[in-house]
């Protein structure tokens, strides 16, 4: 089955160390996403990636860093820098960056700092 | 940025119609969007609409845009318990990148 798989479903972290959320996905989509959900509250961009090597800051990047060294798999870092980085964390991707191109989903890691 | 806003919560009973609103503030945005996440789980997406069309059918579901007031609508016919979830409005930013603004999400809660 094709799909998006993120890895830990949950994961904890204790203040001042880097924690790498994996995203990987098997649907040979270009573009890939990472966003942020706090409760009661919309998605917020952090970073995205249209194509391998190559990758662009979202709305809330400070704090965060990523990679795109294969098209499967785009991990996001959430570096000691990020000053609240409990949150519900999304990885997304599409065949292409544009609109109309279904954005399919990851079930999502949940980060709580400790 | 763009703003994208939508209320809360909507409690609705079972087999009534569910409709939930949004707000946007571009109007440059091409495409919008309606999401379904469950709880502690990913997005789904429902359905979207193109700016051009006011308004789309599939199945129980219909969405209302009405362009010139920059308000898109979500109705749910016949809502299920099944339906329960939070609902997200989102809307493309307007370019060719398919990056989008989110809404808060409404929380439906549907009574038996």
């Amino acid at each position: 089955d094709g799909g998006i798989t993120q890895s830990p479903k949950y994961l904890f972290r204790k203040e001042g160390q880097n924690v790498t959320l994996s995203c990987e996905q098997n649907l040979n989509h270009d573009a890939m996403y990472w966003y942020r959900q706090d409760p009661g509250q919309g998605l917020r961009l952090i970073y995205y990636s249209q194509i391998v090597n190559d990758f662009q800051k979202g709305d809330i990047a400070e704090g965060y860093s990523v990679s795109r060294e294969k098209k499967e798999s785009f991990p996001l870092t959430v570096t000691s820098a990020q000053k609240n980085p409990t949150a519900f964390y999304l990885c997304a991707s599409s065949p292409q960056d544009r609109p109309n191109t279904e954005a399919f989903f990851g079930q999502g890691t949940r980060l709580t700092v400790v | 940025g763009e703003d994208v806003e939508q209320s809360l919560f909507l409690s609705v009973r079972e087999g009534d119609s569910s409709v939930i609103n949004c707000t946007y503030t571009d109007s440059s945005s091409t495409y919008l969007y309606w999401y379904k996440q469950e709880p502690g789980a990913g997005l789904q997406l429902l359905t979207y609409i193109f700016s051009n069309m006011d308004m789309k059918q599939d199945q129980r579901l219909t969405v209302l845009l009405n362009k010139k007031d920059k308000h898109l609508s979500l109705r749910i016919a016949d809502t299920q318990t099944g339906d329960s979830a939070i609902y997200f409005c989102a809307a493309d930013r307007g370019s060719t990148l398919g990056r989008l603004y989110f809404g808060r999400g409404t929380q439906l809660t549907v009574w038996p």
